[in-house]
């Protein structure tokens, strides 16, 4: 129940194109979604984050979209470009569980052809 | 810009031998984390640390390993007795309160042999 699924494991598309990443959850307790971004040697950096309130949050290119009910959410990256070729890690959290420690998903390698 | 500073950027050791991982989280952080990534997989939470004691560690944290804040910059993960599987990228993290986010520092790079 604590685990988060993240599809796909790889992706790869043309720039100017639009990169879609999911994940699900199960643990109901989890309020708080984050997706961080990790470049090959480096460490992950936040790039987004979304609390379950709110169905979309957007900043810049890059947009979460969040379905409660399902119990999914997702990574949309507009206008794609080699420069957001990366690894994307979805997280859940719980801000009940006192800890608020995240749960990764297992990663998306994106790749983004020029 | 604040950032989580992790040294050494990579360890070499022998099995067998005990390593210290050091981290310097944001300085008006109060809580840090450790996590681990084996090369290729997802990364894994190993511990969370707040008010100088352990607040949460998961399975793969067992009596091989410790955390410590020896004053007050310095959170240091420390390996007893490596082992060939603890080869792996460590990550520190460090968040400033318990519902915000956790920024990541460049990692620990630790191959075992």
């Amino acid at each position: 129940q604590q685990q988060v699924k993240q599809s796909p494991q790889s992706l790869i598309v043309q720039k100017g194109g639009i990169s879609i990443i999911n994940c699900a959850y199960e643990n109901t307790a989890f309020d708080y979604f984050p997706w961080y971004q990790q470049f090959p040697g480096k460490g992950p950096a936040l790039l987004i984050a979304i609390r379950p309130d709110v169905s979309e949050k957007k900043e810049g290119r890059f947009t979460i979209s969040f379905n409660k009910s399902a119990k999914q959410f997702s990574l949309h990256i507009m206008d794609s470009q080699p420069g957001d070729s990366a690894t994307y890690f979805c997280a859940a959290a719980s801000t009940t569980s006192g800890t608020y420690k995240y749960i990764f998903g297992t990663g998306t390698r994106l790749k983004v052809l020029a | 810009e604040p950032e989580v500073t992790q040294t050494p950027s990579h360890q070499v050791t022998q099995m067998g031998q005990e390593v210290i991982l050091r981290c310097v989280p944001i300085s008006n952080h109060l809580y840090f984390y450790w996590y681990r990534q084996i090369l290729g997989q997802k990364v894994e939470f190993l511990v969370s640390f707040y008010n100088n004691e352990i607040s949460e560690k998961s399975e793969i944290f067992d009596d091989q390993f410790s955390v410590e804040r020896p004053d007050g910059s310095n959170f240091t993960l420390k390996i007893r007795s490596t082992k060939l599987e603890d080869s792996a990228m460590y990550f520190c993290a460090s968040s400033e309160f318990i519902n915000t986010e956790a920024f990541f520092g460049q990692g620990t790079r630790l191959t075992v042999v």
